[in-house]
């Protein structure tokens, strides 16, 4: 089945730095999600990007499909982006997988 | 603008127990899914449905079985519990085939078998 890679593993900024975070994976694929899990446990999606780039307050993502890439940007980061950032892609219509996530840890 | 409602939040259970893991979604949205999050495993695909009266298996669906009452349920039963199944598991909806493709997961129900 597809492979889903992100990197890094983990990730410790100082409030106000900017990152990018990145997942590979090894089939093409119909969509891509980027999830972030906040330190309660909750999951919130950030972005549907299966292609092309979008734009949400400091969040960006690009997904370069046919290199079968995406990535995510957090810019002027904040102790709330602090969490588990997961990327998930569908090859089959309705089975989505996720990768192993980039834990991020943003002190003040 | 309730979303996916997931019960109970928390569970203890001893070995061999049974229980049923309840999720229901207000969004009209045509699938559902059930995952387990395990430390350092990710989240991985128990079952999923992708309408009313549908349902087929994930990555690891050994010791489940799911139940798509109606459009708005998706119930996962675990018929005799295992330690193996203490996990964090979650509920989540989409609609692929419209126009709200993103998830959307429930809040989690955390269970312990001893």
């Amino acid at each position: 089945g597809i492979q889903v890679e992100q990197s890094p593993p983990d990730l410790i900024l100082q409030e106000g730095a900017n990152s990018t975070l990145r997942c590979n994976f090894s089939d093409s694929v119909n969509n891509l999600q980027w999830f972030h899990q906040n330190p309660w446990g909750q999951l919130i999606n950030l972005f549907y990007i299966p292609s092309g780039t979008k734009q949400n307050g400091r969040l960006s993502a690009t997904t370069v499909a046919t290199e079968r890439y995406s990535l995510l940007y957090i810019s002027s980061s904040q102790t709330t982006d602090s969490g588990v950032y997961f990327c998930a892609v569908t090859a089959s219509y309705d089975k989505v997988i996720f990768g192993p996530g980039t834990s991020l840890s943003v002190i003040p | 603008n309730a979303g996916v409602t997931q019960t109970p939040k928390f569970q203890v259970l001893k070995t061999g127990q049974s229980m049923t893991l309840q999720c229901a979604q207000d969004m009209n949205h045509n699938s559902m899914y059930w995952y387990r999050q395990d430390p350092g495993m990710g989240l991985r695909l128990i079952y999923y449905s992708a309408s009313e009266g549908t349902t087929d298996k994930g990555e690891v669906p050994n010791g489940y079985n799911v139940s798509r009452l109606n459009k708005r349920e998706f119930s996962l039963r675990l018929e005799s519990a295992a330690p193996s199944q203490t996990s964090v598991y979650f509920c989540a909806s989409s609609d692929p085939r419209g126009t709200d493709y993103g998830y959307t997961f429930g809040s989690g129900t955390r269970l312990t078998v001893v």
